[in-house]
This record gives C-alpha cells, sequence and structure tokens, in this order.
C-alpha cells in the first residue's frame, strides 16, 4: 500500500546546529505537506508544498518538493529548544479525499540547550 | 471557539463497553476529519465529513467504528464493544473544505480500553 519513509527515526543535536530530515515515497504526488507535533498536542501544519521543485521558507524552516516527486526535504537552521518534538511529512491519499491524508512515522527532535 | 476542542481530553474504558468521543471544529469550517494515532506512529485517516456527510469513511477499521455530523458542526465518534486494540489517541480536524486549505487539528483524547 501507499507509504512514506521518514528518516531519521529520531535525531539528538546542539543547540544552534541545523537538522534536515526527508521522507520519501514509491509513489508520484502533486503535494507535500510538513507537520510538527508536540507531546499532548495535534500536528500543527508547517509548511505546504504543491509543485515539483518549489522550494518554501517559513523563518528558519525550509522544505522542498522534490524533482521526481517522491521525496522532499525539511531543514531546520539554528535549532532552538522549542524546535523540539515529532515532524511528520504527509500526502494526499491517491484515488482518496482531499481529507484522506497518509501520514509518515515521523522525526523525533530533541534539542540539547 | 478559536480551535478545534475534543472532550473528553482522556478516556479509560473497560474491554465491550461503548464509547463516545466529541470534536467541535473551527466555526464555519465545513470540513472535519478523525484521524486515531497509535504510540510511535503517525496518525492514520478514519473519516472525512463534508458538511453533514461522510465523504470518505474508507479508514474505518470495522462495523464497530462509527461517525456523525447531524448538523454539519459538531461530530461525534462512536466505538462499541472496545477492544484494547483500540487504546489510541484520537484526533479530530477541521478545514474550510475548499482544496488546499490547511486543516487544523485538536489535542485529541486519548482512549485507553483496559
Amino acid at each position: 500500500g501507499q507509504q512514506l519513509n521518514q528518516s531519521p527515526q529520531s535525531m539528538f543535536i546542539q543547540e544552534g546546529e541545523d537538522v534536515s530530515m526527508n521522507c520519501t515515497s514509491s509513489s508520484i504526488f502533486n503535494t507535500w505537506l510538513w507537520y510538527k507535533q508536540e507531546p499532548g498536542e495535534g500536528p500543527v501544519l508547517l509548511i505546504a508544498l504543491y509543485k515539483a521543485g518549489e522550494l518554501t521558507s517559513n523563518g528558519r524552516l525550509t522544505a522542498q518538493f522534490g524533482i521526481t516527486r517522491k521525496d522532499s526535504f525539511l531543514n531546520i537552521s539554528a535549532s532552538i529548544p522549542s524546535d523540539v518534538g515529532i515532524y511528520f511529512c504527509a500526502q494526499a491519499k491517491v484515488g482518496g479525499s482531499q481529507g484522506n491524508l497518509i501520514f509518515g512515522k515521523g522525526t523525533k527532535l530533541s534539542v540539547k540547550p | 471557539g478559536a480551535g478545534v476542542s475534543q472532550t473528553p481530553s482522556n478516556k479509560v474504558t473497560e474491554k465491550g463497553k461503548y464509547v463516545e468521543l466529541r470534536c467541535d471544529p473551527i466555526s464555519g469550517h465545513t470540513a472535519l476529519y478523525w484521524y486515531r494515532q497509535s504510540l510511535g506512529q503517525g496518525p492514520e485517516f478514519l473519516i472525512y465529513f463534508q458538511g453533514t456527510g461522510a465523504a470518505d469513511d474508507s479508514g474505518l477499521p470495522n462495523d464497530r467504528f462509527f461517525a456523525v455530523r447531524p448538523e454539519g458542526s459538531v461530530s461525534t465518534l462512536k466505538i462499541q464493544r472496545t477492544e484494547r486494540g483500540d487504546s489510541a489517541v484520537y484526533l479530530c480536524a477541521s478545514s474550510l473544505g475548499t482544496a488546499n486549505t490547511e486543516a487544523f487539528f485538536g489535542q485529541g483524547t486519548r482512549l485507553t480500553v483496559v
């Protein structure tokens, strides 16, 4: 079935370091979404990408929609303690409705002050 | 309200019991979604409403799960004859319902079946 492979599974970094994580799929998609989830909260949308090759920034976050349309990466520059959380990539399910999203398993980010 | 509200925040129930989980979407949002998140996993789609009707219920795992949205606002997820494997965080989200509009998630209801 349709699956998203996220890596790395977890990251332990020092405050101030840059972070990079990615998501790959065997299928081609038209949208890539990146969410962040903090403990006890629901996911919050960080960046949405709608076109192959698109590079979008949101503050210290930058995400790119891979040219092959099968991958995407998320970078965080100059990490701070509040970046701690789980980062998920997500896709609309092929043949599904707009609300039917497939999520990766997440990258858990820990930042040491 | 300001955001998506889910009640209760926590629910502990005995195996075999019936439970109802409530979601109050953001005012004016026509689309409403239910997801289930198990420990260490990403959210898994259950059902999507556009207005009062279920536009996509392909994620409901079996006939013990049912959801309603009778007036196109508040939604209730109903689970009959609960099993220990139903233990998870149940997330609700809402959006304006048009293409490429952001879905806003609630904090979830943590269901524990003992």
